[in-house]
């Protein structure tokens, strides 16, 4: 079974700033991997994916992740903090062959003026 | 395109009430699916279908009952609410081109906030 870890529910970075956002994944067969953005009262969209091929994604905003077999991470980030990035990240996980996409628990990015 | 459209978007129970929350996508899709969010708890999946008249348990089933009647719609019903469901849902689709891939991306509805009192 697969399963997702998101260290620290609350990050802040001033604005200009570097952000890091960790995932790290559990998952027996190669993963895919996501990262969704939710902005307040909104659905989830995407940020980035990761299936196979080149294992530095880049997303939209400015966003990449890195996917990292040996260290089983997928760590998000952003080189310069925006007013606008203030949002909750999700990361996912889901393999080949199932439709059960696992999320974690969620990172609360807040950017500080 | 609406995408994915849920109804309604706030919603007041009383324990022991009934109702359904609605999901309807334009988009095709023949996967759908719900999920329940819970601060600290991330989303966890309800329920979700691979087409219709297809339908399987995800991780927290227990309380909700879903059927999938058109390609478009895939209610879910709460038979009986409970505090415990107080949450807010979220419906979401993808396309599913009759093989499996979890490469496919999931488009989320705006959702919907439950409280039971």
């Amino acid at each position: 079974a697969q399963s997702v870890t998101q260290l620290g529910s609350h990050v802040s970075v001033s604005e200009g700033a570097l952000v890091l956002l960790r995932c790290n994944y559990s998952s027996s067969v190669p993963p895919y991997l996501f990262w969704y953005v939710q902005y307040p009262n909104q659905g989830l969209q995407l940020l980035l994916k990761y299936t196979t091929g080149a294992t530095l994604v880049k997303g939209i905003n400015g966003f990449e992740a890195e996917f990292k077999k040996s260290e089983t991470s997928f760590h998000l980030t952003k080189p310069s903090a925006h007013m606008s990035d203030a949002a909750e990240y999700f990361c996912a996980v889901s393999t080949s062959g199932t439709y059960k996409y696992i999320f974690g628990t969620g990172t609360r990015l807040k950017v500080l003026a | 395109n609406a995408g994915v459209t849920q109804t309604p978007k706030f919603q007041v129970l009383k324990t022991g009430q009934s109702m359904t929350l609605q999901c309807a996508q334009d988009m095709n899709h023949e996967y759908m699916s719900w999920y329940r969010q819970d601060p600290g708890m991330g989303l966890r999946l309800i329920h979700y279908s691979v087409g219709a008249g297809i339908t399987d348990q995800g991780e927290v089933p227990n309380g909700y009952n879903v059927s999938r009647s058109t390609t478009e719609d895939f209610p879910l019903r709460l038979l009986s609410a409970a505090p415990s469901q107080t949450s807010v849902y979220f419906c979401a689709s993808t396309p599913y081109s009759g093989t499996i891939s979890g490469a496919n991306v999931l488009t989320f509805g705006a959702g919907s906030r439950l409280t039971v009192l």
